[in-house]
């Protein structure tokens, strides 16, 4: 059984410029969520989609966005990148919402903003 | 962000030792899960826990989940080299419907 892919591995970017992320679930999960990793911040909850609906938001400005496809495939969008967005982007996916089902997570999207 | 506070923040041990480290909060979960994180790569679930009191094992590490249920513990025993990473400990509350992240032990094994 595959696990949860991340595409790219690592991306530089210039301030103001904006970003796409993609993360492909573990085939079955529904949920998905997005964590940004900074050594200062360690893991921060960015939000989590299930059945194409955000069901839960951390404290991200609005810049930071997503969406999630029929196939639980997710994407997340951040723009007018800012040197602070710096960080490591981890996906991660499990069967449901709502519950306690473990996270599965990728191997991450190392995003350099310059 | 809301972080759970996990000690010791790294150690350095013989290889051979046992290890131990925790993750306490203020508030009550009802799920506590333990990660391992190498360099350049994502957390790799290691032991679920779903229940106050329980003690789970995989292999040389045992966790338990706290009967407060405010904190949990990761025990490794004789470490070895490639026991080496960042390990995270993350808990699950029904009133928020995510998981929280501990700050993260980094643990170096000398040989």
């Amino acid at each position: 059984k595959a696990g949860v892919t991340q595409t790219p591995r690592y991306l530089i970017k210039t301030r103001g410029q904006q970003v796409t992320l993609s993360c492909s679930p573990i085939s079955g999960h529904r949920s998905v969520s997005w964590y940004q990793q900074t050594p200062g911040q360690g893991l921060q909850f960015l939000f989590e989609y299930f059945s194409e609906t955000q069901r839960n938001k951390g404290n991200f400005p609005g810049r930071f966005s997503g969406r999630q496809f029929s196939n639980s495939r997710s994407e997340m969008n951040v723009s007018t990148l800012e040197l602070g967005d710096s960080a490591l982007y981890l996906c991660a996916s499990r069967w449901g919402t709502g519950d306690n089902s473990p996270l599965h997570f990728g191997n991450g999207t190392r995003l350099t903003v310059t | 962000g809301q972080q759970l506070n996990q000690s010791p923040q790294s150690m350095f041990i013989q290889e051979g030792e046992d290890v131990s480290m925790n993750c306490t909060s203020s508030s009550i979960f009802n799920t506590w899960l333990w990660y391992k994180q190498e360099p350049g790569e994502g957390p790799v679930l290691l032991i679920a826990l779903y229940k106050a009191g329980e003690l789970t094992s995989n292999g040389r590490l045992t966790a338990q989940f706290g009967i407060t249920r405010k904190d949990s513990f990761l025990n490794i025993s004789a470490s070895i080299p490639s026991d080496v990473g960042i390990y995270f400990c993350a808990g699950f509350t029904s009133g928020t419907y995510k998981y929280i992240f501990g700050t993260g032990t980094r643990l170096k094994v000398l040989a």
